[in-house]
C-alpha cells in the first residue's frame, strides 16, 4: 500500500547533540510537511517542500532545517535540540499545491505515524 | 486564516450519533472547511471537508449553513474506535494548502 514511513518511531537524543528524523513516501506527491506536536497539543506546521521550493513558517526557530534530496525522501535536522524540542515529529505529503482548472481543490494531507523525539 | 473554536470534549456511548460543532466566525469567501482524527500515537487522518451546505461520505457528514460562519461534523453510530480528537481546519487556497491545526476536541466513547 502507498504510504508515509517515518523512521525511527522513537528517537532518544542528547542536549544539544544533533539528530535527523526521517521521512519516505510512496505516494509520489509534491509536497512533503514537517510537523511539531507537543503533548496535548495540536500539531504545528514548521515547514514543507513543493517539488524542491522551500517553504519555511515565520516562527519556526532556526535550530530546525529542512532537506529534500528527491520526491520520496525528506529529512528533519534539529542542530541542537534542547529540552524544549521533545515532541513528536509528524511528516505528511499531499498532492500538488497548483490548482488545475476544473480539478476539485483538495486539502487531504496524508500523515505518517511520527517520531517522538525524547531529549535528556 | 480563520480562527477556529470547537468544544475541548465531548463525551458519548457507543451507536450513538455525535456532532461536533466548530465555529469559525472570519472565515473568508475561499476557505474551506475540513476535519481531521488523530489517534493518541498516530498522525492525523483526514476525515471529510466541505464549502457549503452538507456533504457525506463513508465516514461521517460535515454540515454548513449559509453563512459558513460554523460546521457540523456528524459521527453516525459511534464505536469505542472513534475514540480520538478531531480537528476542524479552515484552510484557505493560497496555493500553500498548509493547514493550521485548531485545538480539537476529544471525543470519548464508552460501552
Amino acid at each position: 500500500d502507498a504510504m508515509v514511513i517515518q523512521n525511527p518511531r522513537y528517537q532518544v537524543t542528547q542536549f544539544g547533540k544533533p539528530v535527523t528524523l526521517s521521512c519516505s513516501q510512496t505516494l509520489n506527491h509534491n509536497v512533503m510537511y514537517w510537523y511539531q506536536q507537543k503533548s496535548s497539543q495540536a500539531p504545528k506546521l514548521l515547514f514543507h517542500y513543493y517539488d524542491k521550493d522551500f517553504n519555511n513558517e515565520a516562527d519556526t526557530p532556526d535550530n530546525f532545517q529542512s532537506r529534500r534530496p528527491n520526491t520520496s525522501f525528506c529529512f528533519l535536522d534539529i542542530r541542537s535540540p534542547g529540552l524544549g524540542d521533545a515532541a513528536m515529529y509528524l511528516c505528511a505529503t499531499s498532492r500538488g499545491l497548483r490548482r488545475q482548472p476544473g480539478s476539485p481543490i483538495t486539502y487531504e494531507q496524508y500523515f505518517g505515524p511520527g517520531t517522538r523525539l525524547t531529549v535528556t | 486564516l480563520a480562527k477556529t473554536t470547537q468544544p475541548i470534549s465531548m463525551d458519548s456511548y457507543e451507536g450513538q450519533e455525535v456532532n461536533i460543532t466548530c465555529s469559525h466566525n472570519n472565515i473568508a469567501t475561499n476557505d474551506y472547511i475540513t476535519w481531521y482524527q488523530q489517534f493518541p500515537s498516530q498522525g492525523p487522518r483526514f476525515i471529510i471537508q466541505g464549502y457549503k451546505t452538507k456533504v457525506t461520505n463513508e465516514v461521517a457528514s460535515l454540515f454548513i449553513p449559509a453563512d459558513r460562519k460554523s460546521s457540523t461534523l456528524s459521527l453516525p453510530r459511534v464505536s469505542l474506535s472513534d475514540t480520538a480528537v478531531y480537528y476542524c481546519l479552515v484552510a484557505r487556497d493560497t496555493g500553500r494548502r498548509a493547514l493550521t491545526f485548531g485545538s480539537g476536541t476529544r471525543l470519548q466513547v464508552q460501552p
